[in-house]
């Protein structure tokens, strides 16, 4: 059973609107999340995290939500480029050994000029 | 960029035949990964290793091995390959502040075609 699901397969959005990206997770022991940006062809790229003790991190044009009660965290990327055109993963780590990320089943977004 | 190399990159192999994919890191940091990533799963974890000789299973380890004899090289072998296994294979790295909670670092990937 899939503890991170990123429930939209896909999302296309006009250049210069917002873009949301959302993720849902269902182990309560997670306690860290990241998103994560992959090409084609190339490896995840890290973009933003947030721990648990925080509900709202920003980084330019990216911010991401983290609403622990629902167990639910979003991205947020406002305006959109179409240089942000990119399949987006959802990660979480708990108090576990190792450091390991679970991932979710990811988010193709697609940016329109 | 994080000093991860993966060898090889592309790799065409028939059922039944052993594979080694290599994994190298510059940053000499102490957690290594490697990851599969498939279709509707996102990237999910096959092993890991938290120092030179220790290492654990992840999610998906069945049909897996790796070693690691030392801190920048983590081997992903194959024993004997199934078409199930076709993926691509990514390796990562990560350097945990105060114990956890840090980002991972991936490797460009191995895209491996079992046939």
């Amino acid at each position: 059973d899939q503890q991170v699901k990123q429930n939209s397969p896909s999302l296309s959005v006009q250049e210069g609107r917002i873009s949301i990206l959302n993720c849902d997770y269902t182990n309560s022991m997670f306690d860290y999340f990241l998103w994560y940006k992959k090409y084609p062809a190339e490896g995840p790229t890290f973009l933003i995290s947030i721990s648990s003790i925080k509900d709202k991190n920003e980084d330019g044009r990216f911010t991401v939500f983290l609403n622990k009660s629902a167990k639910h965290l979003s991205l947020h990327i406002v305006p959109s480029q179409p240089g942000d055109s990119a399949v987006y993963f959802c990660a979480a780590s708990g108090p576990y050994a190792g450091n390991m990320l679970t991932f979710g089943g990811g988010t193709r977004l697609m940016v329109k000029p | 960029d994080a000093g991860i190399t993966q060898s090889p990159r592309h790799k065409v192999t028939e059922t039944g035949t052993p594979v080694t994919l290599r994994c190298h890191q510059t940053e000499n940091h102490r957690y290594m990964y490697w990851y599969r990533q498939d279709p509707g799963h996102g990237l999910r974890l096959i092993h890991y290793s938290y120092g030179v000789k220790d290492t654990d299973k992840g999610e998906v380890s069945d049909g897996y091995s790796v070693s690691r004899s030392k801190t920048e090289d983590f081997l992903l072998t194959l024993e004997s390959a199934t078409s199930s296994q076709t993926s691509v294979y990514f390796c990562a790295i990560s350097a945990p502040k105060w114990g956890r909670d840090t980002e991972a670092f991936f490797g460009q990937g191995t895209r491996l075609t079992v046939v």
